[in-house]
Formats: structure tokens, sequence, C-alpha cells
């Protein structure tokens, strides 16, 4: 049973446009979450997280939204630039956080020029 | 300061043959993580460590054991490899919750 979900394998958005990256997640113990972008042939990379505690935090271009209620999250990315053009993967982590990670099975976003 | 590296970055292995995949942080981080991706899913926790000298099982372990004799080594072992183990493997660490990952080993098991 997937405890984390995004519902779409792939999203296109135009340059300069927003783009808005879904996440929902099953376990209510979940206290932390985190978007992770990922190149072909590399490593994930962290790019911004946010406690249970909080409903929204904002790095840049980047802002994530949580709503517990609904145990749903986003990630906006304004204006979306080519750059972006990854694999975004939502991961939630319980407990303090040496347990491990728990990933959904990502969103393929494309930054149409 | 390399960050988490991972050895080797490619290899295929036969049915049955062994092998060990070597991760190795220079964060000083306490925690450390193997993951394995297949085509279309996220990624699944195989083993983690909390400190040296420890581990634990996560979502998918069986078939893989793991050693931690030294803090900022993360070693993933395959006793008999299988074709079902046939994967990009990542390894990770941190102190918090925020992990860092390495590039990835690609195994082809045939």
């Amino acid at each position: 049973d997937q405890q984390v979900k995004q519902n779409s394998p792939s999203l296109s958005v135009q340059e300069g446009r927003i783009s808005i990256l879904n996440c929902d997640y099953t376990n209510s113990m979940f206290d932390y979450f985190l978007w992770y972008k990922k190149y072909p042939a590399e490593g994930p990379t962290f790019l911004i997280s946010i406690s249970s505690i909080k409903d929204k935090n904002e790095d840049g271009r980047f802002t994530v939204f949580l709503n517990k209620s609904a145990k749903h999250l986003s990630l906006h990315i304004v204006p979306s630039q080519p750059g972006d053009s990854a694999v975004y993967f939502c991961a939630a982590s319980a407990g303090g956080g040496a347990d491990g990670l728990t990933f959904g099975k990502g969103t393929h976003l494309i930054i149409q020029p | 300061n390399a960050g988490v590296t991972q050895t080797p970055k490619f290899r295929v292995l036969k049915t049955g043959q062994s092998m060990t995949l070597l991760c190795a942080q220079d964060m000083n981080h306490e925690y450390m993580y193997w993951y394995r991706q297949d085509p279309g899913m996220g990624l699944r926790l195989i083993h983690y460590s909390v400190g040296e000298g420890t581990t634990a099982k996560g979502e998918v372990p069986d078939g893989y054991n793991v050693s931690r004799l030294k803090k900022q080594n993360f070693l993933l072992g395959l006793e008999s490899a299988a074709p079902s183990q046939t994967s990009v493997y990542f390894c990770a660490s941190t102190n918090f919750y925020e992990q860092y990952f390495g590039p990835g080993t690609r195994l082809t098991v045939t």
C-alpha cells in the first residue's frame, strides 16, 4: 500500500509559468515532508522541506504548501525555467528522520520553451 | 568535500554471483541509508544505519546485507545476485531529515 502518492507521472508547463506538483499521503505519523529533484543518471538532490507544524515554506522560486487535514502537499515553482525540467519526488518521514524516507513514484516535469 | 560517493558506478553480474557496493560520506553524518530505484518507482529503502556498528531493515531488505564498521562507510552486499536485483542503488546520509544522496550504482544481473 503506497503511503506517499504522486498521481501525475508527468507534467508539461510553459517557461515562465507556474508549475504545481502534487503529493498525497496516508500515514498520519508523517511529521516532515521533503521534495527532491532528480536529473537522469544523477542522485536526487534536496530541494525544499516542511515540518507538519507549518503550512507553508518558501525558498526563492520554490514554495511548498501543506494541508494536514487533507493529507496533501504541493510544490509551486514560479517562474518555471528550462533547468527545472527533471523528475520531482515527494518524500515523507516519521519520528525524527532516522528511520529513512518514504518516497512517491515521482512526477516528470517538462518545461516547454 | 566530496559529499557522498559510491563505488562502483556500474556493474554487471551473473545470477548467483556476489558483490559489495561501497558508500562513503565525508560530512560526519550519523545516519546512512541504502535505497533502490526501479523504473516507474520511487526510491525504496533497503537497509539503514543510525550509527557506527548499527544496522536496521528497511522496506525491501531481502537478499541484501549491510555493515557499518566505520562511521563514514556503509556497505551493501549481495550474497547471491538475482535478476530481480537489477536496479539503480542510491546511498544517502544525514544528521537530520534532509538526506544527501550519492550519484548511484547501476547494477544489472543477467
